[in-house]
């Protein structure tokens, strides 16, 4: 079975600072990983996904990734937030192989606030 | 394009009483999946439904709940005789094939079911 640790429930930070939110999974088996981030009274959406190939992926709004496979970590940061990026951030793992990839196992989230 | 449609939001049902949630996937998705998240946990796989097929219900409690997909309508989680326990967020992704992990889900708002 596959879990998934974020370490930090809540993470307050001013506007422009940089942040990292942190990530550690536990698999026997490979994995894809994700973040989803999910703003008030919305679902969750995918931020950006590492399935493989490079091990730093990028999302469309400046978050970033690095998949570190013997550190079995995917923490996400952004150099300098925005009070948009306000909201609640997941972390997620499936595995690679067999049937039941579809199976997302969800971190517990952390909540990023962004004062100004 | 709506996104993934779920109600009600929010649903308050006692003890005993039956409650029934309901989720539109996008148009053009025929894979739904359900995801409850208990207080202070992450979002865990329930069940994951095809048109007029359950595919996989390893995440289900063996009793009370259950899940349909039919050929027309939402796909509806039904919980029957209430506990306090079955309070938490019910959330509900679609995705428009099952490519494996790779596939993206895209998740509804939620239904939150307070039991008191």
């Amino acid at each position: 079975a596959q879990s998934v640790t974020q370490l930090d429930s809540q993470v307050p930070v001013f506007e422009e600072a940089p942040v990292e939110l942190r990530c550690n999974y536990s698999s026997s088996v490979s994995v894809y990983l994700f973040w989803y981030v999910q703003y008030p009274n919305q679902g969750l959406q995918l931020l950006l996904k590492y399935l493989s190939g490079s091990t730093l992926v990028k999302s469309i709004n400046g978050f970033e990734a690095e998949f570190n496979k013997s550190q079995t970590s995917f923490h996400l940061r952004k150099p300098s937030v925005h009070i948009s990026d306000t909201a609640e951030y997941f972390c997620a793992v499936s595995v690679k192989s067999g049937g039941s990839n579809y199976k997302l196992t969800f971190g517990k989230g952390t909540l990023l606030t962004v004062n100004p | 394009n709506a996104g993934v449609m779920q109600n009600p939001r929010h649903l308050v049902r006692r003890r005993g009483q039956e409650a029934r949630l309901r989720c539109s996937p996008m148009k053009g998705h025929s894979h739904v999946y359900w995801y409850r998240q208990l207080p202070e946990e992450g979002l865990k796989f329930m069940v994951y439904l095809q048109k007029e097929n359950i595919i996989d219900e390893s995440g289900m409690p063996k009793e009370r709940f259950s899940a349909e997909f039919p050929k027309e309508g939402p796909s509806i989680l039904r919980i029957q005789q209430v506990v306090r326990g079955d309070s938490a967020a019910y959330f509900c992704a679609s995705s428009p094939t099952s490519s494996g992990g790779t596939d993206t889900q895209y998740f509804g708002p939620g239904t939150r079911l307070t039991v008191l």
